[in-house]
C-alpha cells in the first residue's frame, strides 16, 4: 500500500503534457543534489543528480535545474506518461564529518498524478 | 540480482516488544543505512554504516540500535518498541566511487499497538 501519507502537495497533470516539480532545499552549503521517484509499495529510485557546479543536467526525458540564488530545484518531466505517477523526493546531501559520510536529507516529497 | 532485500515486509508489534529489521544488499557496496518515513515527512536517516565494522548515528537513532554483521548484511533492532515507532523503514546501499546514488530496498511497514 502506499507508503508515504495523505498530506502532500499534489501536482495533477494530463498525459502528453510536461511536469514541473518544484524544491526548496535548506542549506547553502549543500554540494550534491538527487531526485527520486517513489511508486506506491516499493521504494525509492533514483532518478536524476546535479552537483553545485552545475545548473542544469538533462536525462532521458528529465532535466533538473539548480537555483543556487535562491536555493531551488526543479525537476522537469517531458511528454508525461501515466507511468510517471508517483512521489517524487529531492534530496540534497550536506557536507559532514570526515570522508565516510554520505547522508542525503529528503524533502517531504511532492505527488504527481497523471489523468490518460 | 537482488539489490537490496529486507524482510520482513510487514510487522504488527506491541508496545514493549522486540524485533529486528534484515536488510542484505549484493552489490558489494561498502556504505549502508537505515531510514524511517513517516506521513507527509521526508526519509530521515537512523543509522548509518560507512563500512564493514564501523556504524554511526543519523539524525533520529533514539530507540534504535544496528549491527554491520558483514559487508553484506545491516541489521536494525528495536529493543522496546514504541507506538511512535509505527513507519515505514527503508535499508540502503550506496556504491563507491562515481554518482553518489542510494539503492533502496522495498521498505518495512511497521505497526507499534
Amino acid at each position: 500500500g502506499e507508503s508515504v501519507g495523505l498530506h502532500l502537495p499534489t501536482l495533477s497533470v494530463q498525459e502528453g503534457d510536461n511536469s514541473i516539480i518544484n524544491c526548496a532545499y535548506s542549506n547553502s552549503a549543500s554540494d550534491y543534489f538527487i531526485w527520486y521517484k517513489q511508486e506506491s509499495g516499493k521504494g525509492p529510485q533514483f532518478i536524476i543528480d546535479i552537483r553545485s557546479n552545475m545548473d542544469k543536467r538533462q536525462g532521458q526525458r528529465v532535466t533538473v535545474l539548480l537555483n543556487k540564488t535562491v536555493k531551488h530545484l526543479s525537476l522537469q518531466i517531458a511528454a508525461t506518461q501515466p507511468g510517471d505517477s508517483a512521489v517524487y523526493f529531492c534530496a540534497e546531501n550536506k557536507p559532514g564529518r570526515g570522508t565516510g559520510r554520505r547522508a542525503l536529507t529528503f524533502g517531504s516529497g511532492t505527488r504527481l498524478q497523471v489523468q490518460p | 540480482n537482488a539489490g537490496v532485500t529486507q524482510t520482513p515486509k510487514f510487522q504488527v508489534l506491541k508496545t514493549g516488544q522486540s524485533m529486528t529489521l534484515q536488510c542484505a544488499q549484493d552489490m558489494n557496496h561498502n556504505s549502508m543505512y537505515w531510514y524511517r518515513q513517516d506521513p507527509g515527512m521526508g526519509l530521515r536517516l537512523i543509522y548509518y554504516s560507512a563500512s564493514e565494522g564501523t556504524t554511526d548515528k543519523g539524525e533520529v537513532p533514539n530507540g534504535y540500535n544496528v549491527s554491520r554483521l558483514n559487508k553484506r548484511e545491516f541489521s536494525l533492532r528495536l529493543e522496546s518498541a514504541a507506538p511512535s515507532q509505527t513507519s515505514v523503514y527503508f535499508c540502503a546501499s550506496l556504491g563507491v566511487g562515481g554518482v553518489e546514488k542510494l539503492f533502496f530496498g522495498s521498505g518495512t511497514q511497521l505497526s507499534v499497538l
